[in-house]
């Protein structure tokens, strides 16, 4: 158990719906990471966040958004859903940003669009 | 862009054997971390083992080592005496300096320990 949770465990959606996945840091790391892991491949890092504010995004749409709250809790907003989207949705928090901070992964939330 | 390859989508091993996964990134970059996580099927990744990529001595956690070949550009992991909770997907992963922590992974290796 790494400390860091994810919720819901899975989720079905349908197309052009909206979705809000949640993480729960570890208390006292102030980075998170969120990353979407498609079936058969590796994750890939969607952005990330840094006392609160976005630090570094990857190739992905502005319909992928976040939010990080001063409780070490955050949020993965996807709008108007696509069939592609459907993936296991990775949150990782560190206790800094930078080379040599360890991530702790949460176990992920599976998400369905139909 | 820095790139991870697995060259190797599914390895099997019998139990209490050595297997060794293979790894390679290209990358511009002079200071770097590579790792090596697994995800069983539980989903949750868990980190195996780190090497610095200042630090020539090779990464060894208990039965996990690992062979670093810096110009090469390789970063294979050996599992000695496999275990059958050793059965896992595992990814090889790298974080330059000056990403913020972000991690680029490999495409994976499907790890099965059989009795």
């Amino acid at each position: 158990e790494t400390g860091v949770t994810q919720s819901p465990t899975h989720l079905i959606k349908t197309r052009g719906q909206q979705v809000t996945l949640r993480c729960s840091s570890q208390s006292g790391h102030n980075t998170v990471s969120w990353y979407q892991q498609a079936l058969g491949q590796g994750p890939q890092f969607i952005f990330q966040y840094y006392r609160e504010e976005e630090n570094g995004r990857g190739n992905f749409p502005p319909r992928f958004s976040g939010l990080q709250f001063p409780n070490y809790s955050s949020e993965l907003n996807v709008n108007a859903l696509e069939l592609d989207d459907s993936a296991l949705y990775l949150c990782a928090s560190s206790l800094d940003r930078g080379l040599y901070n360890e991530q702790f992964f949460g176990p992920g939330t599976r998400l369905t669009v139909l | 862009a820095q790139t991870v390859t697995q060259s190797q989508p599914e390895m099997s091993v019998q139990e209490a054997e050595t297997v060794t996964l293979s790894c390679t990134y290209d990358t511009s970059e002079s200071n770097y971390y590579l790792f090596w996580y697994k995800q069983p099927p539980s989903r949750q990744m868990i980190l195996v083992i780190r090497q610095e990529a200042y630090k020539q001595q090779n990464a060894t956690e208990n039965r996990f080592s690992v062979n670093f070949q810096k110009a090469a550009k390789s970063f294979s992991l050996k599992i000695s005496d496999s275990q059958l909770g050793d059965t896992a997907m595992y990814f090889c992963a790298f974080m330059k300096e000056t990403s913020g922590s972000r991690l680029t992974f490999g495409e994976g290796t499907q790890l099965t320990v059989n009795p």
